[in-house]
């Protein structure tokens, strides 16, 4: 699977767009961009996917570049409570055996 | 919603001790995963068990072992507890058209 790199730390306005990048240049078709985050003391919490279409939930924007090596989550308005570690995942959606890589994240602080 | 629960959120053992660490999922999920998470390691993976008694090494698997005899549930055992496996350990499950879910991680001390 292919490995990702984020920055360590970004801060962001409360109330303003949180736009955090992931380059994963080594990207194969398959693999899809995963995106997550931890919240002191509790697991990941999935946020979004996507393979090569922009996608938006509830939570968040994904948006992916055309050739594919590198993504952005946004945070349309950031609030308080999400302040946490993100990270920037990709895997390959098969049956059998699979090794992901977490890396250790970009750690964002949204400023009151 | 797809439940990954852990048995404990905090263990305290003694060194030389066989310390067992329990998870369960409830949606069916094949495939399982133990990553520990250390500061500025991020998450590492220890194990991973694709079916029922099917197991595959991760990044560092050395001074652990797993057994998955169940689907729903795979255990992470460390047979002689030292002092470097103090961390915290999350167990996640995924199946291949969702994402991978989480527990809520088991910090262990070892002392």
């Amino acid at each position: 699977d292919a490995k990702t790199t984020q920055p360590p730390s970004m801060d962001c306005a409360e109330g303003r767009a949180a736009n955090l990048p992931c380059n994963h240049s080594t990207i194969s078709g398959n693999e899809y961009v995963y995106w997550y985050r931890q919240i002191h003391s509790q697991g990941p919490q999935y946020i979004i996917h996507g393979l090569k279409n922009n996608e938006t939930n509830e939570m968040a924007s994904l948006i992916i570049t055309e050739d594919r090596k590198s993504s952005t989550l946004i945070l349309p308005h950031a609030t308080l409570r999400d302040t946490a570690v993100y990270y920037c995942i990709v895997r390959v959606a098969r049956t059998g055996a699979n090794n992901l890589f977490f890396g250790t994240g970009t750690r964002l602080t949204v400023i009151p | 919603d797809v439940k990954v629960t852990q048995s404990s959120r905090y263990l305290v053992k003694r060194t030389g001790e066989k310390v067992f660490l329990e998870c369960v999922q409830d949606m069916d999920h094949e495939n399982m995963f133990w990553y520990r998470q250390d500061p500025g390691l991020g998450l590492r993976l220890i194990y991973f068990s694709y079916d029922v008694k099917m197991k595959e090494k991760g990044d560092i698997p050395e001074g652990y072992s797993v057994s998955r005899e169940k689907k729903e549930r795979f255990s992470l055992i460390l047979e002689s507890a030292s002092t470097n496996q103090t961390s915290m350990y999350l167990c996640a499950s995924w199946d291949n058209n969702s994402p991978l879910h989480f527990g809520n991680g088991t910090r262990l001390t070892v002392t």
